[in-house]
């Protein structure tokens, strides 16, 4: 079965970028999504087909994917945006989620 | 855009069964695939399966094919999850999700039910 891989834990300072990745077999091959959960919400998607921005998400988050790696970058990161952050793909009719990034601004 | 509407939380007992429901608006509902997924705490999210509320066509993750059921009544824009002998482990936050039109991603959530299974 596929398989994404995200580092648990990334951490950065108010204002400065912070980058996530997320790792699975030729994943370029994949549309990468990215989700923002906060304890007690449901997850939102803050960038789907890659790179895209869905209204109401601010320019700040942004989305790459290339060879194994997807990544989601946070420029002028903002202490809203502390939160777990997934990346996920579709594995034919599955869904499949990496385990998750805590990201925490400090 | 669809919005979708799950039932609320629920304590439960071991060997219980239980429904838990999520329902959409929207002429568009029955003809968009609806998923459902699980998040317990420490754990990130796990895709549980997905159905076609107009025919009930449904794929199961296989970690929880047999362990849950996943219907839809097509007629009132509903979507549901069973079980039919809860255990602890079942407990969680469980989440109704809808597959965008283009199939890339899930573009609208349910606000969650929580499940608690406890003696």
């Amino acid at each position: 079965s596929y398989e994404l891989t995200q580092p648990p834990s990334v951490s950065v300072s108010p204002g400065q970028t912070a980058s996530i990745s997320c790792s699975g077999d030729k994943l370029e091959n994949k549309w990468a999504s990215w989700y923002q959960q906060k304890p007690g919400q449901p997850p939102v998607v803050v960038i789907y087909q890659d790179k895209k921005r869905p209204s109401g998400i601010p320019e700040r988050f942004s989305g790459s994917n290339s060879g194994n790696t997807a990544t989601l970058t946070i420029s002028g990161t903002q202490p809203m945006d502390e939160a777990d952050y997934f990346c996920q793909a579709w594995d034919s009719s599955s869904a499949v989620f990496g385990g998750g990034t805590k990201l925490t601004v400090l | 855009e669809v919005l979708l509407v799950q039932s609320g939380a629920e304590v439960k007992k071991p060997g219980e069964s239980l429904k838990i429901s999520c329902k959409g608006s929207g002429d568009s509902f029955t003809t968009t695939w609806i998923g459902w997924v699980r998040r317990q705490p420490g754990k990130g999210l796990e895709w549980m399966g997905i159905i076609w509320p107009d025919d009930s066509d449904t794929r199961y993750n296989p970690s929880f094919q047999g362990q849950v059921a996943i219907s839809a009544d097509r007629s009132i824009n509903t979507v549901y999850l069973q079980w039919s002998s809860l255990k602890a482990a079942d407990s969680g936050m469980y989440f109704c999700a809808r597959r965008d039109a283009s199939g890339s991603y899930l573009d609208s959530w349910g606000q969650g039910t929580q499940v608690t299974v406890s003696s």
